[in-house]
């Protein structure tokens, strides 16, 4: 079975740091580019990173350029993302997801929770 | 504030065609395929069509997508209860170099 499974969320205090991971199964992972999507409670989506299949190239909105890092494991078949200098406003479920071609997310995992609160 | 603009909510009776609609500009939808997902309540979201008017396996075709300029239209055809929840639209921008995403528009199956 296709899936993706996140995990590292957490309650976090404001400036501080944590660290996504994603696991993937069932297809060839190393293919793929990855992302990472959120969703502030009560609000829409918002994309905020991806990564070629490769790990080569990443790419990041002006939002988060700078605090935010993602990268790949492919012998693990794991996405991480690495989040620094947190705010309020990066209070979100992140999703990993699975992309299939620009804008296209074909696979989601449940998500996971980050809060960023004193 | 999202870069691609859909109404806030729809509504409609069991067995009625309704459509959303999603409405940007040259660098997102005027020059690149939209896609929509579905979100029903507590869940993750799913993709519901890509590259304007394509169904992932698994995709009743009572859902259908169009796109023309800069606009493009989810329609959902007969109506149902397990419809309602949230859909939202999603393009390419070629000037954010990156995917944007509408606001989002609640489906209410009355």
């Amino acid at each position: 079975e296709v899936q993706v499974l996140e995990s590292g969320g957490g309650l976090v205090q404001p400036g501080g740091s944590l660290r996504l991971s994603c696991a993937a199964s069932g297809f060839p992972f190393s293919s793929y580019a990855m992302n990472w999507v959120r969703q502030a409670p009560g609000k829409g989506l918002q994309w905020v990173s991806a990564i070629s299949g490769s790990g080569g190239a990443t790419f990041l909105p002006d939002s988060v350029k700078g605090r935010f890092t993602i990268s790949r494991d492919n012998s693990k078949n794991t996405l991480f993302l690495q989040m620094s200098s947190l705010r309020a406003e990066d209070t979100a479920v992140y999703y990993c997801a699975k992309g299939s071609e620009p804008a296209a997310f074909d696979i989601w995992g449940p998500g996971t929770m980050v809060t960023v609160s004193s | 504030q999202s870069v691609l603009t859909q109404s806030p909510s729809a509504s409609g009776t069991p067995g009625q065609r309704i459509t959303i609609s999603c409405s940007g500009s040259s660098s997102n939808i005027g020059s690149n395929t939209v896609n929509w997902y579905q979100q029903l309540p507590g869940t993750a979201p799913k993709l519901l069509i890509y590259d304007n008017n394509q169904r992932p396996s698994g995709v009743p075709d009572r859902f259908s997508g169009s796109k023309s300029g800069t606009s493009a239209s989810l329609a959902i055809s007969w109506l149902r209860s397990e419809d309602e929840g949230d859909y939202y639209c999603a393009a390419w921008d070629d000037s954010l170099k990156g995917p944007v995403f509408g606001g989002g528009t609640k489906l209410t199956v009355l």
